[in-house]
């Protein structure tokens, strides 16, 4: 098992670009989450999914879009992509079963937005 | 106040030390806890789990204080290998994925 992908690793865009940032899971677990985390500080909750075809926003959803039309993928779009979007996003999976269960982390993508 | 909350640190202690980390959390009714570990520019990934009773893994012992409203970690006899960020997760009382809440970290370097 590969667990928890995603890519890119790296990338630097321009401020107003967009991008989609993959992630896929290999576990079948229902849940799914991204987050942000910027230098020095915690893990920041940017959307989260329950299942194919639902997702909701977390703490900090503003300038984000997801979409979950099968169990492996979680994609995170990125609009008009701006400085302070400039962090490392992590993808996550639980299998979800309430209380139980380890949360597993993709390796991370480091964004630039210069 | 935050929903959880860990002591930053950084703790800077010599190999061999013992140190500890607490967590507070806020929701009194939060259901379960744990304890991940991330190195530099990695992600994080899970330590060990926090049951009531308390739990020992080799070297690391965790422990839930409901009344106070906190978790522990404790490390015995610290290796430069254990220098990392520790980050505390809380998971609220419906175990919704919405109520997993991880605290900012605490960072701990054991020097040589």
């Amino acid at each position: 098992n590969a667990g928890v992908t995603q890519t890119p690793k790296f990338r630097i865009l321009k401020i107003g670009q967009s991008m989609t940032l993959q992630c896929t899971q290999d576990m079948n677990h229902n849940y799914m989450y991204w987050y942000r985390q910027d230098p020095g500080m915690g893990l920041k909750l940017i959307y989260y999914s329950v299942g194919a075809g639902i997702t909701d926003k977390g703490e900090v959803p503003n300038g984000y879009n997801v979409s979950r039309s099968t169990t492996e993928d979680f994609p995170l779009r990125l609009e008009l992509a701006a400085p302070s979007q400039t962090s490392v996003y992590f993808c996550a999976s639980r299998r979800g079963e309430g209380h139980s269960g380890e949360q597993f982390f993709g390796p991370g993508t480091r964004l630039t937005v210069l | 106040r935050k929903e959880v909350e860990q002591d930053p640190g950084p703790f800077n202690v010599p190999e061999g030390a013992t140190v500890a980390f607490n967590c507070t959390y806020s929701n009194s009714a939060s259901q379960s806890f744990f304890w991940y570990r991330q190195d530099c520019r990695k992600e994080p990934k899970l330590l060990m789990s926090v049951y009531s009773s308390g739990n020992e893994d080799g070297r690391f012992t965790a422990q839930l204080n409901r009344a106070s409203q906190y978790i522990s970690l404790l490390i015995r006899d610290s290796k430069l290998s254990d220098s990392a960020t520790y980050l505390c997760v809380v998971i609220g009382p419906s175990g919704s994925a919405r109520q997993l809440t991880f605290g900012s970290g605490t960072q701990l370097t054991v020097l040589p």
